[in-house]
């Protein structure tokens, strides 16, 4: 069954103190990754596109990069405004969401 | 920049009753989506649409019925609300079927 896992649900962390999330799946097929931002009680914002292992796409502090089996969404010095909840998603015919990690930068 | 508005952001129900939810978006964008999400759930998509009057069953379109009758225009209909069908609803349009999709804000449906 196509399955997308994010890791971990929740990540706090201190203002300037890097560190990556987790995006793995099982998706025979993938014709793309997607990675997007949610601020609370507003819609996911579209980060980057992925779509062959190897490849990284970089946006100020954020850096994806994608495998066979996964994609990480690497956090350099964070600051308070980073924090919101990432999501990712896999395209096969149709996007197949993960559940998000919820991040926190305390200043 | 893209805009999708949604004509509700909190709307409370009760079972029973018929529900209209309306996404526009003002790209001229050819696909629209409506989703919802709930705790712990990735997001679930409903229905999407690719033209005018056309639409396709999502992963979970029991419940539900659609209509876009404009191309800027997508609506979610519940027929008879219930009360699993408590969520939030996004919509979203793109302009290539497997491109970015770009989200409204959202609407909080309660049904009681």
């Amino acid at each position: 069954e196509d399955q997308v896992t994010q890791s971990p649900e929740a990540l706090r962390l201190q203002e300037g103190e890097s560190s990556s999330l987790n995006c793995s799946y099982t998706v025979s097929g993938l014709r793309g990754l997607f990675w997007y931002r949610q601020d609370p009680g507003k819609g996911p914002e579209f980060l980057f596109t992925l779509y062959s292992a190897g490849e990284e796409k970089e946006k100020e502090r954020l850096k994806a990069t994608l495998t066979k089996k996964e994609s990480f969404l690497h956090i350099t010095a964070p600051k308070p405004e980073d924090s919101a909840t990432y999501l990712c998603a896999v395209l096969r015919y149709q996007l197949i969401w993960g559940a998000g990690t919820k991040l926190i930068i305390k200043p | 920049d893209v805009k999708v508005t949604q004509s509700s952001r909190y709307l409370v129900k009760r079972t029973g009753e018929k529900v209209f939810l309306e996404c526009v978006q003002d790209m001229d964008h050819e696909n629209m989506f409506w989703y919802r999400q709930d705790p712990g759930l990735g997001l679930r998509l409903i229905y999407f649409s690719y033209d005018v009057k056309m639409k396709e069953k999502g992963d979970i379109p029991e419940g539900y019925s659609v209509s876009r009758e404009k191309k800027e225009r997508f609506s979610l209909i519940l027929e008879s609300a219930s009360t699993n069908q408590t969520s939030m609803y996004l919509c979203a349009s793109s302009l290539l079927a497997e491109g970015e999709q770009y989200f409204g804000p959202g609407t909080r449906l309660t049904v009681t």
